[in-house]
């Protein structure tokens, strides 16, 4: 299975701060690279996704980076809340063009703690 | 709208029984994945169905787990002789299908099972 390596594995910010959560990839035939957001008890819920031909996009306080020819890809909280304390996935996902593989793949996970 | 409904939220049985997990999806989606999720791990992909067929099973672990999906809407995890490594929490999740795929899979809060 193509795998997502994410680091670190856990981070802790204080309120106010930029997060900072990377993640790198093996294969570039994937049409979207998503960051999941998860809190305890609950599924995961997508945050922000980015297409491979774009280097950032934005929403709101968070960022993605891409960097197609180091085959990173970044997402940085801007003033961070803790109420951004949660486990944060980054993930790959073929789309229409992969063919009929439809798979998302994560990476194993950042858990952000976020001190007042 | 209701989201994706995962029965029962909890399920603790002993080694070697038999235990079936549902997941009712989103109307109107057509796929429908699920997922395990070890302590601390990111979601691990085990089958991807699209309508009635299972797609992809190739996350499936071992032949004592089987998904169905008859009717292109519900579908039911079974596990036969269940192990103590099958703990686990089992997300099931849905979207829209091809041509609509965009990387955002829609996540129930999962089935948390316990096998002593």
């Amino acid at each position: 299975q193509q795998q997502v390596k994410q680091s670190p594995q856990s981070l802790i910010v204080q309120k106010g701060g930029i997060s900072i959560i990377n993640c790198a990839y093996e294969n570039t035939a994937f049409d979207y690279f998503p960051w999941y957001q998860q809190f305890p008890g609950k599924g995961p819920a997508l945050l922000i996704a980015i297409r491979p031909d774009v280097s950032e996009k934005k929403e709101g306080r968070f960022t993605i980076s891409f960097n197609k020819s180091a085959k990173q890809f970044s997402l940085h909280i801007m003033d961070s809340q803790p109420g951004d304390s949660a486990t944060y996935f980054c993930a790959q996902y073929p789309g229409d063009s992969g063919g009929s593989n439809y798979k998302l793949t994560f990476g194993k996970g950042t858990l952000l703690t976020v001190n007042p | 709208g209701a989201g994706v409904s995962q029965t029962p939220s909890n399920k603790v049985t002993e080694k070697g029984k038999y235990v079936e997990l549902r997941c009712d999806p989103i109307s109107g989606h057509t796929a429908l994945y699920w997922y395990r999720q070890s302590l601390g791990q990111g979601p691990e992909f085990l089958i991807y169905f699209q309508g009635t067929g299972a797609a992809d099973d190739s996350g499936l672990p071992n032949d004592r787990f089987f998904a169905v999906r008859p009717e292109g809407s519900v579908s039911t995890l079974k596990i036969q002789r269940t192990e103590r490594g099958d703990s686990a929490v089992y997300l099931c999740a849905s979207s829209p299908g091809p041509g609509r795929a965009t990387g955002e899979l829609f996540f129930g809060e999962g089935s948390r099972l316990t096998v002593l």
